[in-house]
């Protein structure tokens, strides 16, 4: 079956540090790719996406490429703010009636001042 | 403005006491769903729907029932709710089950069963 695997947290960084978060992927065919963020008390809110091979989204300063070559879909952005503070969830969708999306554990990410 | 709505967004209830968490979408969606996100499991899918009255069970619906009788509305229903139920549940939509289509979230609604 599907499934993500993204690095464990938490994940502690200084304001205008830079970010990566890991992220592959195990799926059949070709999957859509998706980051979302859930900022503390709130939903989920997409963050990017890319829907086939070498797509890269982007968003917010947050960037990820589709690799397909190493399965992966990293989080990355060049100078995280306070505001970045948030769990990052890597999610996938491979098809299917149901529509459903396959989501890593997630990683929370703490921006200090 | 595009929403999903959830209600209650907070509830602590005790055990076998029926309740109903609704969920509402403003988008003229076709596609709901219901997902619960609990501690090192990430989120999992509990029941979705592609349309009205047509509804069917995800990866964890046990314990759930859910209804579609309105394009705008898909409630979770907890028969008798178990403390294992104890999550934060999730409902999103999408305008249909098209690759690239956007899936919206609401807020989350916290359930604690005693």
């Amino acid at each position: 079956g599907n499934s993500v695997t993204q690095m464990e947290g938490p994940v502690t960084l200084s304001e205008e540090a830079f970010l990566t978060i890991n992220c592959t992927y195990t799926a059949t065919g070709y999957p859509s790719l998706f980051w979302y963020v859930q900022y503390p008390g709130e939903g989920l809110q997409l963050l990017l996406k890319a829907t086939k091979a070498d797509d890269k989204g982007s968003n917010k300063g947050f960037e990820a490429t589709y690799r397909k070559e190493t399965t992966s879909f990293h989080l990355e952005k060049g100078s995280v703010q306070v505001s970045d503070s948030a769990v990052y969830f890597c999610a996938l969708y491979s098809g299917g009636s149901n529509y459903k999306l396959t989501f890593g554990k997630g990683t929370l990410l703490t921006v200090n001042p | 403005e595009a929403q999903v709505t959830q209600n209650p967004r907070y509830l602590i209830t005790v055990t076998g006491k029926k309740l109903t968490v609704t969920c509402s979408q403003n988008m003229n969606h076709e596609y709901m769903s219901w997902y619960r996100q609990d501690p090192g499991l990430g989120l999992r899918q509990i029941y979705y729907s592609m349309n009205v009255e047509v509804t069917d069970k995800g990866d964890v619906p046990e314990g759930y029932k859910v209804s579609r009788k309105e394009k705008r509305n898909f409630p979770l229903i907890l028969e008798s709710p178990s403390p294992n139920q104890t999550s934060l549940y999730f409902c999103a939509s999408s305008l249909t089950v098209t690759s690239g289509n956007t899936i919206y979230f609401g807020e989350g609604s916290w359930l604690t069963v005693v």
